[in-house]
Formats: C-alpha cells, sequence, structure tokens
C-alpha cells in the first residue's frame, strides 16, 4: 500500500468555525508533513512530524493546530481561519531513517479548503 | 532565506518537441527532489539526486545536478500529451524540510 489517503476532499467553512483535516498512511513512514498550497504556486511547509513529534514548523499561525495521534495518523485542526487561507493542503509522508528512499515524499490528494 | 527558483515559468511546446526545466538555488544543496504535478492532482515524487554532477535517465527524461549541488534540470525527450502538468523541483533546506521550486508548466499541444 503505497497510498496517503485524506479526507474531506473539500470542505467549506466560516471564519468561526472549527474543522479538521484528516491524513492517513500505512507505509511505515515515520515522518509526516502538512503543506499548503495556492493556485499555481508551489507547495509550502507548514508543519512536520518525525516519530510523531513536531520537528518542524514553519511559523505558522496558532489558527492552525497539528497533531500526530499515532504513527499512522495526522491531523491538522482549524479555527478562526482567515479567507486568505483557502487553499489547498496537502499531507505527505517519508521514511525517517537514511536508506535509498530517505526522504521520497508520498502526498495524498489533498483537502480542497474554501474559507467565507 | 534560501530560495529555489525555475525557469521557464510556463512552456508550450508541440507534441514530439523537447522540453527543459532549469532550477536554481541560492544556496548548495545536499540533494535535489523532482515532482511532477498533474492538472487537479497532487505532487508525484520522481527522483531524487544526491551527488555532484550526477545524471540520471527514467525512459525519456534527463536529470542533471549541477556540479556545484545549486542547479539542476530535468530534460523530456520527444513529449507526449501524458507529459501534461507542473514539474517541480524541491531542494533539501534540513533534515526534512524541502523548499519546492517555482515550478514550471507543461502544455503538451496535439
Amino acid at each position: 500500500d503505497t497510498e496517503v489517503t485524506q479526507t474531506p476532499k473539500h470542505l467549506v467553512m466560516g471564519m468561526t468555525n472549527k474543522k479538521s483535516l484528516k491524513c492517513e498512511q500505512h507505509m511505515g513512514h515515520r515522518a509526516m508533513y502538512w503543506y499548503k498550497q495556492k493556485a499555481k504556486k508551489p507547495p509550502e511547509l507548514m508543519f512536520v512530524y518525525s516519530y510523531e513529534k513536531l520537528s518542524i514548523n514553519e511559523s505558522v499561525p496558532s489558527r492552525f493546530s497539528p497533531e500526530c495521534p499515532n504513527s499512522s495518523l495526522l491531523n491538522l485542526h482549524l479555527h478562526a481561519l482567515q479567507p486568505e487561507d483557502s487553499a489547498l493542503y496537502l499531507c505527505a509522508s517519508s521514511q525517517a531513517e537514511r536508506g535509498p528512499s530517505y526522504n521520497e515524499q508520498f502526498f495524498g490528494p489533498g483537502t480542497r479548503l474554501t474559507v467565507l | 532565506g534560501q530560495q529555489v527558483m525555475q525557469i521557464p515559468q510556463y512552456q508550450h511546446v508541440q507534441e514530439g518537441e523537447d522540453f527543459t526545466t532549469y532550477c536554481n538555488s541560492s544556496t548548495t544543496l545536499s540533494n535535489i527532489q523532482w515532482y511532477k504535478q498533474r492538472p487537479g492532482g497532487h505532487p508525484v515524487f520522481l527522483i531524487q539526486l544526491v551527488k555532484s554532477g550526477e545524471v540520471k535517465k527514467q525512459k525519456r527524461l534527463t536529470f542533471q545536478f549541477g556540479e556545484a549541488k545549486k542547479n539542476s534540470s530535468l530534460h523530456i525527450t520527444a513529449t507526449q500529451t501524458t507529459d501534461v502538468g507542473t514539474y517541480f523541483c524541491a531542494g533539501q533546506a534540513g533534515t526534512y524540510k524541502y523548499i519546492f521550486g517555482t515550478g514550471t508548466r507543461l502544455k503538451v499541444l496535439a
């Protein structure tokens, strides 16, 4: 199984709502990532978890709150978002140990988020 | 901060023509990855280059890593309509941290 799944596919929320994005992989990867991608732009790294611990936070506003409950799951909790946060949110995973496929990232299909 | 630029931004080619995208980093890279993103899709890993001057081929795709490890290129020979998409390079900026290039959007006209 070389698939990363993300739910929901689409999400529309108001600025006062609280919602969560979910990501799951069963490849045994111990590094998981959240990226944000605006239209016609490259993915921008938001957070990285390695071995279920937060390794990287790219100065993301606190209205985005990541969580890694176990080695297969990654969540992104959203609260009080702004319209400019509308984007495609991509989850990815990779091996955490050095080896031939080290850091090859497998991306999920993304959640397209619209904030009204 | 570290920047990774790609040129051209867009390229339209006739099917059968060759295509090249160039990736330039403001700093030396330990390695570089290439991804392809189809319209409406997600990035898909193509290859990773690690050594200075490295050249790797995948069928019609040829990837190069510069001698100074600050630039890279992807060349597609005899493009097909299935090659349509945006090609991103991604340079390693730290453990688990990759900075994606600005991307080159390829359109192939049949």
